[in-house]
């Protein structure tokens, strides 16, 4: 069946770093492309980026651009966000999920990260 | 801002018919999926494309859409229901991604 684990959540100082990655399991991780969106506590989903299939093409959210990178190793089933300039206002669970063109079929259980000094 | 906008708040009497929708302007070229989040569980998939059904969601469950407005209607609303409910779809520009604000469905 299809896993999505997350991890790498955690306290983090304004900012600070941190990456996330996201363990595929259970489908040809290859064929798909992937996506974070995340949710602040008491608040709404939020998309965050997209990685195409081959890595040949990403995109952001506003609010995130120029501080976050998505990226995904085919090889080992995985997907990543590198943040840096971390802000309180990113404290959220980040969620990754396998984007179907149609939706968002499977998400994983999220990873917490918490800026705050 | 979210470009999709949702009622915050939405309430049903038990085993009657309810219907969130959702508005924008991307509505118009993209469909929108819905998904239901229940408190500390991620979202989960109910509607997609013209009015798909994932493997396991109710019959109950079913999307329209019409000019900026998609639909999501629940015939018979189980206790169970009871969730936050958001739809999601492209921006006006199709390059990037937006969910609704959410709307909050109280079963009564």
């Amino acid at each position: 069946q299809v896993q999505l684990v997350e991890s790498g959540g955690g306290l983090v100082k304004p900012g600070g770093s941190l990456r996330l990655s996201c363990a595929a399991s259970g489908f040809t991780f290859s064929d798909y492309y992937m996506s974070w969106i995340r949710q602040a506590p008491g608040k709404g989903l939020e998309w965050v980026s997209y990685i195409s299939s081959s890595s040949s093409y990403t995109n952001y959210a506003d609010s995130v651009k120029g501080r976050f990178t998505i990226s995904r190793d085919n090889a080992k089933n995985s997907l990543y966000l590198q943040m840096n300039s971390l802000r309180a206002e990113d404290t959220a669970v980040y969620y990754c999920a396998r984007d179907d063109s149609s939706g968002y079929h499977y998400w994983g259980q999220g990873t917490l990260v918490t800026v705050s000094s | 801002s979210s470009e999709l906008t949702q009622d915050p708040a939405v309430s049903v009497a038990l085993g009657q018919t309810v219907r969130i929708t959702c508005q924008g302007d991307s509505l118009r070229s993209y469909y929108a999926s819905w998904y239901q989040q229940k408190p500390g569980q991620a979202p989960v998939l109910v509607i997609y494309g013209k009015n798909n059904r994932p493997s396991g969601i109710p019959d109950r469950f079913s999307g329209s859409s019409s000019g900026n407005t998609a639909s999501l209607t629940i015939t018979g609303a189980q206790a169970e229901d009871e969730a936050d409910y958001y739809c999601n779809s492209r921006d006006s520009s199709g390059n990037l991604v937006v969910f609704g604000g959410g709307t909050k469905l109280t079963v009564l």
